[in-house]
């Protein structure tokens, strides 16, 4: 098992540029999510989703996109990208059903940091 | 509102000795669950321990251990016998998934710690 992946691991973008990062994990889990870390402000929840098909906002979704439309990725969109949204963004996932909450360890894959100038 | 507080920002101690990380909670359900989170220099986040609600008997692992007392909603953490590898960011996490209906985790600050050889 490859675990959670991320893709890319560097990226510097110039203001208004639009990307996506990329996340899979090959668990099966059904609950994915993206978090961001800024300096001194820990991990914040960006969006969220708890099976194929369904996503939701976290704590800052501002400026940010999800899709699911497999059990494997959860890809995170850039519309324009803003300085303010450099930082090291982690995908995660655990196992779960939608519907049926089944707390487990989440895996968190290595990182992305992205630098917006 | 969920919240949780690592009042420490850094701590440094020289190798060997004990140092305890403090987090203290705050939850909008009876049933949730705390963790520790392990950021190493190499910027990856490792899993320590996860401890739910009901469960208020500390844990032992190696040189690690975790406090967790409810009448005072703290899960403080203490390394004993530091070494220079444990140094890193910590983070404490909390997850309500019934209240959320997802495994969502809310990240303290985190605590840096630097042990000196």
């Amino acid at each position: 098992n490859a675990g959670v992946t991320q893709t890319p691991k560097f990226q510097v973008l110039k203001t208004g540029q639009s990307m996506t990062l990329q996340c899979a994990q090959d668990m099966n889990h059904e609950y994915m999510s993206w978090y961001r870390q800024d300096p001194g402000m820990g991990l914040r929840l960006i969006h969220y989703s708890v099976g194929a098909g369904i996503t939701d906002q976290g704590e800052v979704p501002n400026g940010y996109n999800v899709s699911r439309s497999t059990t494997e990725d959860f890809p995170l969109r850039l519309l324009s990208a803003a300085p303010s949204q450099t930082s090291v963004y982690f995908c995660a996932s655990s196992s779960g059903l939608a519907g049926v909450v089944i707390d487990n360890e989440q895996f968190f894959g290595p990182g992305t940091r992205l630098t917006v100038l | 509102a969920q919240k949780v507080t690592q009042a420490q920002t850094e701590i440094s101690v020289v190798e060997k000795e004990d140092v305890t990380l403090d987090c203290v909670y705050e939850t909008r359900d009876t049933t949730y669950y705390l963790f520790w989170y392990k950021q190493p220099p190499s910027g990856e986040l490792v899993f320590l321990i996860r401890r739910n609600s009901f469960d208020e008997q500390n844990e032992i692992s190696g040189r690690y251990s975790w406090n967790f007392q409810k009448s005072t909603s703290s899960f403080n953490f203490t390394i004993t016998a530091s070494q220079v590898v444990d140094s890193a960011v910590y983070f404490c996490a909390l997850s309500e998934p019934y209240f959320t209906g997802a495994n969502n985790l809310f990240f303290g600050t985190g605590t840096r710690l630097t042990v000196i050889p």
